[in-house]
């Protein structure tokens, strides 16, 4: 069964670092998500991304954070300088925008210092 | 802007049926979803319906929505321990670009044997 996948597991860094965090979507998909999951609390909307541009972002993803496809199967969040409250489960997602499936991958968790 | 809500937690014995509740605020909700997170792992799609439907069935799994009370049910037939993992909830909305799903905080369901 296709999967979404995430690099890495898990990074640890140091407040003021920055971070990329690696994602392969379904080879098909033609939208591609990030979410976070701040330990106990919802899972939250980060970015959507269709045809090599944001669609929609919220709040969270402000001007520390960028998105980009740069070949045919890779997807990564960056984070400039992280802070310690981006300490979180960032979780990668994605859809072909014809069926109702929208299938995450296992995440990757962010530990700052 | 969109709400989903649902219970905290919920203990049964193994062999019992489960029910786990939701509910939701945004009337042009397109789907709804049911993820399955066990410790420490990613969100795992269990199933999803379309609005138009109220029920759909998938091995042990029912769903049921209630369109005009805005309110979603996963339904677990002879649960094992197997299922014990935390339940989100999730709507999808077609009122933006970018197809984005709302969570629910979750519910733990327990399973004693």
């Amino acid at each position: 069964e296709p999967e979404v996948t995430q690099t890495p597991s898990h990074q640890v860094t140091q407040m003021g670092q920055e971070v990329i965090l690696r994602c392969v979507p379904i080879s098909n998909h033609l939208y591609f998500y990030w979410y976070r999951q701040i330990l106990g609390q919802k899972v939250e909307f980060l970015v959507s991304f269709y045809n090599n541009e944001i669609s929609e972002k919220s709040e969270i993803f402000d001007d520390q954070f960028s998105v980009e496809r740069p070949d045919g199967s890779n997807f990564t969040l960056k984070i400039r300088s992280t802070k310690l409250e981006d300490s979180a489960m960032y979780f990668c997602a994605s859809t072909n925008g014809n069926t109702g499936e929208l299938f995450f991958g296992e995440g990757s968790r962010l530990t700052v210092l | 802007g969109e709400d989903v809500e649902q219970s905290l937690f919920l203990s049964v014995r193994e062999g019992d049926s489960s029910v786990i509740n939701c509910t939701y605020t945004d009337s042009s909700s397109t789907y709804l979803y049911w993820y399955k997170q066990e410790p420490g792992a990613g969100l795992q799609l269990l199933t999803y319906i379309f609005s138009n439907m109220d029920m759909k069935q998938d091995q042990r799994l029912t769903v049921l929505l209630n369109k005009k009370d805005k309110h979603l049910s996963l339904r677990i037939a002879d649960t094992q321990t197997g299922d014990s993992a935390i339940y989100f909830c999730a709507e999808r909305t077609n009122n933006n670009a970018g197809n984005m799903l709302t969570f629910g905080g979750g519910t733990r369901l327990m399973v004693k044997p």
